[in-house]
């Protein structure tokens, strides 16, 4: 079983819809990162949260660590917004230094 | 503007050769990272480097080297004992101060076997 799962894989939506994405981790972590990876392959932070929310713009993240889960959402979303998202974690080892990715869902919102 | 430049964007190699993927950072960060990704997976671990002079192995370093002779580079070596090097290369760094700060990436390198 992967430490980090990411759910949907694939989700096609509608310019308007409201989105989220699922991230769930297996052990305790200290932070968790939501990255997008444009088509041409660079990649950019979007956030970094241990706990409760954060919003920028149309994002907001959320985190609950007793349930190990956290979710993106993008409100009114916006062909833009089509990219791949991933979730990553710091595992809560002294001394971790290194992140743990899921797979990714692929976002593609249709006008 | 502050950022981390891979060169070249796309590499290819041939059998039994040496070749070397350029990372450059200009974000005063003392922490950098190499990744490979490939269909499917999410980003895997090759080598990081907390500080000049020094680098550890990460999850798949069998294969590749580095050097950090400077803060702001952090060269890639994908030798001719890496059987299956085809993948997307992604550079990273961090402040590295404290163990939770976000990490900025570098647009990748792609390298392909000839």
């Amino acid at each position: 079983k992967n430490e980090v799962e990411q759910s949907p894989q694939n989700l096609t939506a509608q310019e308007g819809e409201f989105i989220t994405i699922n991230c769930s981790y297996s052990v305790g972590i200290s932070a968790l990162h939501w990255l997008q990876q444009h088509p041409g392959g660079g990649i950019v932070s979007l956030f970094m949260l241990s706990s409760g929310k954060k919003k920028h713009g149309r994002l907001i993240a959320t985190i609950n660590i007793q349930e190990k889960h956290s979710s993106l959402h993008i409100t009114a979303s916006h062909p833009r917004d089509s990219a791949v998202y991933i979730c990553a974690v710091r595992l809560g080892t002294r001394g971790n230094e290194k992140l743990t990715f899921g797979t990714g869902t692929r976002l593609t919102i249709i006008p | 503007d502050g950022g981390i430049t891979q060169s070249p964007k796309y590499l290819f190699r041939k059998e039994g050769q040496n070749v070397t993927l350029s990372c450059e950072q200009n974000l005063n960060h003392d922490a950098m990272y190499w990744y490979r990704q490939d269909p499917g997976q999410g980003l895997r671990l090759i080598y990081y480097s907390q500080i000049v002079n020094d680098f550890q192995k990460g999850d798949i370093a069998e294969g590749y080297s580095v050097s950090r002779e400077k803060k702001e580079s952090f060269p890639l070596t994908v030798t001719s004992a890496q059987k299956n090097p085809t993948a997307f290369y992604l550079c990273a760094s961090s402040i590295g101060r404290g163990r939770d700060q976000p990490q900025h990436f570098g647009d990748g390198t792609r390298l392909s076997i000839l």
